[in-house]
């Protein structure tokens, strides 16, 4: 399977516990893409990293949540002291061009 | 700022053409998109058109783009049943893409 990978597919935590996601591009591809999706809305820009620089951040994207992409390749988000706002689905996205993002299957998170 | 807006629903017989609509506010969109999303999974690009074109044809979808009245549209020629599913609009400049809330088809038999 060559497309974007993200682990885990599911994560349910306790409020105030901290998480992190993984995402791993399409390997030809150096941009890569953070997006939140809650239930019954689409999917909102979050980051957006090409290579290792992180080029932009959303106002979403509160200062209890940190994204790197250390060596350019995987990424990983990680959310500190979880509150219930934070339960959606956490896409990833890569492109090697700046119009056609893949996405992954996403990571859900459930915050008890 | 961006505000995209779909149609929540679509109920359409199998065989049938399937059109979804859409409407976007930022005139400076340089791709406007369609995406598929089946329950459980992440978003398929299905396909997408340069904001200085009007149509695009692929195999069984039509996009149509009005540039002035911001309005995109996909057909589903002979829609499926594999093709129920949440249709997502979104428009984008570079790096961000900008959502509407989805459609979902059904498809009938």
């Amino acid at each position: 399977d060559t497309g974007v990978s993200q682990n885990p597919r599911h994560k349910i935590t306790k409020r105030g516990q901290n998480v992190t996601f993984r995402c791993d591009p399409i390997s030809e591809h150096n941009r890569l893409y953070w997006y939140r999706q809650t239930l019954g809305q689409g999917p909102e820009f979050l980051t957006y990293f090409q290579n290792e620089a992180q080029l932009e951040k959303s106002r979403l994207l509160s200062d209890r949540f940190s994204a790197e992409r250390p060596k350019g390749s995987f990424s990983t988000l990680e959310i500190q002291r979880t509150e219930q706002g934070d339960s959606a689905m956490y896409l990833c996205a890569s492109s090697f061009n700046a119009y056609e993002q893949f996405f992954g299957p996403g990571t859900r998170l459930t915050v008890l | 700022g961006e505000d995209v807006e779909q149609s929540l629903f679509l109920s359409v017989r199998e065989g049938d053409s399937s059109v979804i609509n859409c409407t976007y506010t930022d005139s400076s969109s340089t791709y406007l998109y369609w995406y598929k999303q089946e329950p459980g999974a992440g978003l398929q690009l299905l396909t997408y058109i340069f904001s200085n074109m009007d149509m695009k044809q692929d195999q069984r979808l039509t996009v149509l783009l009005n540039k002035k009245d911001k309005h995109l549209s996909l057909r589903i020629a002979d829609t499926q049943t594999g093709d129920s599913a949440i249709y997502f609009c979104a428009e984008g400049n570079d790096y961000k893409l900008s959502f509407g809330a989805g459609t979902t088809v059904t498809v009938r038999a």
